[in-house]
């Protein structure tokens, strides 16, 4: 299994850009989410997915736009970036229902938007 | 509102010695408790998932506590090694399945 993997590793935008970032995972889980990490903060949640077809917003979802069409992909879309939107972005993954269920996190995407 | 803190912010101690980090926390309704090790550069692992009513629960050398009374929970590293450095994130999750996350503490391990 490769788990959860994410693309780019890196990238720079400049400010007005638009893009998107890949997450896919091969573990067959229901939920998936994006977070971004900024220095000295936890973890923000900015979309998640509980199923196929299925999206809602976390905590920052400004300026991200997200879709599920199938279990295992669920790519993040920049609009128009912006400096604000320079972090490091995670996606993860794990089953959804009764749990607790452990969350699987692909190894980050660092966008830089100058 | 729902916060998690975790103390102290960083830590550095010598390979070979013992560390506890503390996490406390004000979610309300709790569901359970997370600990995960984040590597620089990479995603957070998780360490531990504890409900309620577990109030220890260990992973090698990595032991976790959970008092739900006082909501605090620590966690502590036995004979750390080098790879033992990195951050180590306390993570609340809500009965309504939102995660509250904390900021974390950075554990330099020193040989």
């Amino acid at each position: 299994n490769a788990g959860v993997t994410q693309t780019p590793k890196f990238q720079v935008l400049k400010t007005g850009q638009s893009m998107t970032l890949q997450c896919a995972q091969d573990m067959n889980h229901e939920y998936m989410s994006w977070y971004r990490q900024d220095p000295g903060m936890g973890l923000r949640l900015i979309h998640y997915s509980v199923g196929a077809g299925i999206t809602d917003q976390g905590e920052v979802p400004n300026g991200y736009n997200v879709s599920r069409s199938t279990t295992e992909d669920f790519p993040l879309r920049l609009l128009s970036a912006a400096p604000s939107q320079t972090s490091v972005y995670f996606c993860a993954s794990s089953y959804s229902g009764p749990g607790p269920h452990e969350q699987y996190f692909g190894p980050g995407t660092r966008l830089t938007v100058t | 509102k729902n916060q998690v803190e975790q103390s102290p912010q960083s830590l550095i101690i010598l390979e070979g010695k013992n560390c506890t980090l503390q996490c406390n926390y004000t979610v309300s309704p709790f569901s359970n408790l997370r600990w995960y090790k984040q590597d620089t550069g990479r995603g957070p692992v998780s360490l531990t998932i504890m409900t309620f009513s577990e109030n220890t629960k260990s992973n090698g050398r990595y032991t976790a506590t959970l008092d739900a009374d006082t909501k605090q929970s620590s966690l502590h590293i036995t004979a750390s090694q080098l790879s033992d450095s990195a951050s180590y994130i306390c993570v609340v999750k809500e009965s309504n399945y939102q995660l509250i996350w904390g900021a974390g503490t950075k554990l330099i391990i020193k040989p």
